[in-house]
This record gives structure tokens, C-alpha cells and sequence, in this order.
């Protein structure tokens, strides 16, 4: 597709339900990262994909935040047991390259509430 | 570790004001600095980057300036209009490979411009 596909746009959950948040990246992109943005502030980095290779996961906030690419292109951020301080905007970024100054192109997130 | 700090907002400016968004970063070795901006109800979007020092990054009459000296980054614009309101992050990434190449970001900067 033209740019990150992220889906649902939004989605509501009871608080220990499991939730699963789909990304799209930009076709042929390599790098593939997923963000958690809180209410008022900046994204925070969970983890980072190098084609099907999680090589990052230093930032899933507990071992109920799990996160795959299977086939090194759509990834699924799954959170399991919900709490309600999981409720953020869960962006999706894509690059090119693996380097750092390749900018990385965002998907409009979704925005996951939890009550 | 590697962080951002921007300038508190919101920033309210009059139609055709100058505009400074300040932004200063820590980080080790040579980072890439990149100003990401989201539109109300919009996705991240890459509004300008820069990879060295002293390079600038330009776009839509938006400039920054990378001065490792002060290790700052500091956003400006000549004439602002209100199509500019939105909030503002400014960002780095290592310049490595891999896990290096995830952003820190700051807390972001609402900029509201008036007529």
C-alpha cells in the first residue's frame, strides 16, 4: 500500500480481556518498530523488527505485551490480561534501511481504550 | 541513555509570526535528529531530518539547524499560518544499525496559530 495500515482504528476492552493490534507496513520496508504513546506525551519505543527477527523487545512494558512478523512483513501486537494503563495509542513505523537516518513512516495508530 | 527535551506548550503565535520551537537532545556518539509533526486527527508525519552536524533540514518554509556544539535542534518557520497548527515532536535515532535506529522522542510541542 501506499503508506502504514494500522487496524482497528480504535478499540475498547474490558479490563482483562486480550487485545490484538494489526500493522501494515510500507511494502519492502525491512524495519518495522512499534510505539506506545500516552495521553499528552511523545511515542515511546516497545520493539523493533528486522525483517521477521524481533530484535528488540526492551521496551514491552511486562511479559503480558507480546509482538510478532512471522513473515517479516504484517505484525501483530498482542497484550494479554488488559489493565487499564495499557489504554494509549499504539503506533506502527516501517523504514527502509536499517541505519538511523532512514526516517521511519507511521501508521494513524490505534487508539486502544480499556475500562 | 538517549533523550529529548523540547519547550513546554502550547505555543500560541498570530497568523504570520515567527515561530522557535526549542529542542535539545543527550545522546552518545552522532545521532540523527528528525521533527515529526501530527496534524489534529492525523498519524506522525516526517516534517524535516538532518544526519550531521551543521547539516539543515528544510521543508514547507520549516527549518532546523543540527548544532552539535549545544546539541540542539531547534525548529523554526518565518510566517506561520493557521494550516501549521499541530503538535510538534522533535526526535533522534542512533546512527547505527538495528536496535540504534529507534527514536527518543520528546514530549511534543502544541503550536495553535490565530488569524
Amino acid at each position: 500500500g501506499a503508506g502504514v495500515s494500522q487496524s482497528p482504528r480504535y478499540k475498547v476492552a474490558k479490563r482483562g480481556q486480550d487485545v490484538a493490534l494489526r500493522c501494515d507496513p510500507i511494502s519492502g520496508h525491512v524495519s518495522l518498530f512499534w510505539y506506545q504513546q500516552a495521553l499528552g506525551q511523545g511515542p515511546e519505543f516497545l520493539t523493533y523488527f528486522q525483517n521477521e527477527a524481533q530484535l528488540d523487545k526492551s521496551g514491552l512494558p511486562s511479559d503480558r505485551f507480546f509482538a510478532e512478523r512471522p513473515e517479516g512483513s504484517v505484525s501483530t501486537l498482542k497484550i494479554q490480561r488488559t489493565q487499564q494503563e495499557d489504554s494509549a495509542v499504539y503506533l506502527c513505523a516501517s523504514s527502509s534501511g536499517q541505519g538511523g537516518n532512514q526516517p521511519q513512516h507511521f501508521g494513524d495508530g490505534t487508539r486502544l481504550s480499556i475500562l | 541513555g538517549n533523550s529529548v527535551t523540547q519547550m513546554e506548550g502550547p505555543v500560541t503565535l498570530s497568523e504570520e509570526a515567527f515561530l522557535t520551537i526549542n529542542c535539545t537532545y543527550t545522546a552518545t556518539g552522532y545521532p540523527s535528529l528528525f521533527w515529526y509533526v501530527q496534524y489534529p486527527g492525523e498519524g506522525l508525519q516526517l516534517l524535516l531530518k538532518a544526519t550531521k552536524a551543521d547539516d539543515k533540514g528544510s521543508n514547507k518554509g520549516f527549518e532546523a539547524t543540527y548544532r552539535k556544539e549545544t546539541t540542539s535542534f531547534h525548529l523554526e518557520k518565518g510566517s506561520v499560518q493557521v494550516s501549521d497548527s499541530a503538535v510538534y515532536f522533535c526526535a533522534l535515532s542512533g546512527t547505527n544499525t538495528g536496535t540504534a535506529s529507534k527514536l527518543t522522542f520528546g514530549t511534543g510541542t502544541r503550536l495553535q496559530v490565530t488569524l
